[in-house]
């Protein structure tokens, strides 16, 4: 089974700067898609950025872009330019691309960002 | 205006009493999905619909019973087997292999 880990439970960062949050996971797939879901204070879940497996190039929306390291398993996110919308819950995740596994996301333990004005 | 809506916000649940929980999209995806979320943890997988009139159970899905009769709709009902109910519930829904989960506002379950 996999599992994802997210190793800082708070990041605290100054509105502006950037801060980065750390994903590892293990699978022994080696095809697969990787998450990163923003949670606010309302509690729902936005989709933050997505990355595919098999593309080296790491993904980028707008202010926010991950480091993939395949063979390392990790998946880092970056926030640039933070501002004070930023602030939620961050939860990596992790999906198979094999269809018998159902598209199930299994999901980090979280990171709490605080932005400081 | 597309989107997966959930009902209730609350909902309160006495000892012994089954409670369902409605989940509807109109996005038209194929496959339907029920997580749980206990305080400061990720989500965990409760039950799984990849098609009408089939679905999987998940990580944790004792306790839990789904129907999945309609392509929009995916209600979960919490037994009264499920002795520790307390938790915010989030339904999502996705087009299929490799398309992104998009979730609902979920709902807060508590116990009276």
């Amino acid at each position: 089974a996999q599992t994802v880990t997210q190793s800082q439970p708070e990041m605290s960062v100054q509105e502006a700067e950037t801060v980065t949050l750390s994903c590892t996971y293990d699978t022994s797939e080696s095809d697969y898609y990787l998450f990163w879901y923003k949670q606010p204070p309302s509690r729902q879940m936005i989709l933050v950025i997505r990355q595919e497996a098999y593309k080296q190039q790491n993904a980028t929306e707008n202010r926010f872009s991950v480091n993939f390291q395949k063979a390392a398993k990790s998946f880092s996110l970056k926030i640039s330019d933070s501002q004070l919308g930023d602030a939620a819950m961050y939860f990596c995740a992790y999906r198979s691309a094999f269809v018998a596994a159902g598209n199930k996301l299994t999901f980090g333990g979280g990171t709490r960002v605080l932005v400081k004005p | 205006d597309g989107g997966i809506t959930q009902s209730p916000k609350y909902l309160f649940r006495k000892e012994g009493q089954n409670v369902t929980l409605s989940c509807e999209q109109n996005l038209n995806h194929d496959a339907m999905y029920w997580y749980r979320q206990d305080p400061g943890q990720g989500l965990r997988l409760i039950y799984y619909s990849q098609i009408v009139n089939d679905f999987q159970k998940g990580d944790i899905a004792e306790g839990y019973s789904v129907s999945r009769e309609k392509k929009e709709s995916f209600p979960l009902t919490v037994t009264s087997a499920q002795k520790n109910p307390t938790a915010f519930y989030l339904c999502a829904a996705g087009a299929g292999v490799g398309e992104t989960q998009y979730f609902g506002p979920g709902t807060r379950l508590l116990v009276l």
